[in-house]
């Protein structure tokens, strides 16, 4: 079954650290795969999608097909960073989301 | 260009009763999803709706149904509510359906069962 994985709730880091926030997914073909963010009291939008391989806010993921992975990375964490990040599968034309991990980043 | 709009925004009912929510996609975009986003359970894909035709639809009961007018505005309706319908449910607009598409959330509609 098409399954989304992200093993962290919360991940706690501070100002100027690396962030890796973690994704694994169970698909079954040639998967695409999305990191949308949603921070406090706003909507939730798309942070970037593997196709583009673009870095965003400082942001990049890349898919690891051997692993199953597609996990987000950032060098240097800012405390504008802190939101819910959920990692999205798009099958069919609609989106398999993780339960999302909550990144804290303190000052 | 305007946002994604759904209305209304809050909404209180008691088991048995039926919803209407309403979500209105930003101009030009054709294709509406709908989610259902819970503490546990996360968002998960209720519906997916493009030029008026339901084109996907995910694992929920038969209560839960939706529709979409000629102007791309979409309903879902809920019957014969439950307790574990207490949920944030939200919608999503893209030009049309695929991948290469993003898809625009709106605010989503907070409905409380009591």
């Amino acid at each position: 079954a098409q399954r989304v994985t992200q093993p962290e709730k919360l991940l706690s880091v501070f100002k100027g650290a690396p962030v890796e926030l973690k994704c694994n997914y169970s698909y079954s073909g040639s998967p695409e795969l999305f990191w949308y963010v949603q921070y406090s009291r706003q909507r939730l939008q798309l942070l970037l999608r593997h196709i583009s391989r673009e870095s965003i806010k400082g942001f990049t993921a890349d898919l690891n097909k051997g692993e199953t992975s597609f996990h987000l990375k950032k060098p240097f964490a800012q405390e504008e960073d802190s939101a819910m990040y959920y990692c999205a599968l798009k099958d069919t034309d609609k989106l398999i989301f993780g339960t999302g991990t909550r990144l804290q980043v303190f000052p | 260009k305007a946002g994604v709009t759904q209305t209304p925004r809050y909404l209180i009912k008691t088991r048995g009763q039926q919803v209407t929510l309403s979500c209105s996609p930003i101009s030009g975009h054709r294709s509406v999803s709908w989610y259902q986003q819970t503490p546990g359970q996360g968002l998960q894909f209720l519906f997916e709706y493009f030029s008026e035709t339901q084109r996907n639809k995910g694992n929920f009961p038969g209560r839960f149904s939706g529709r979409q007018f000629s102007n791309s505005r979409s309903e879902m309706n809920v019957s014969t509510l439950e307790l574990g319908d207490s949920a944030l449910y939200l919608c999503a607009s893209s030009v049309i359906p695929g991948a290469n598409y993003e898809q625009y959330f709106g605010p989503g509609t907070r409905l409380t069962v009591t």
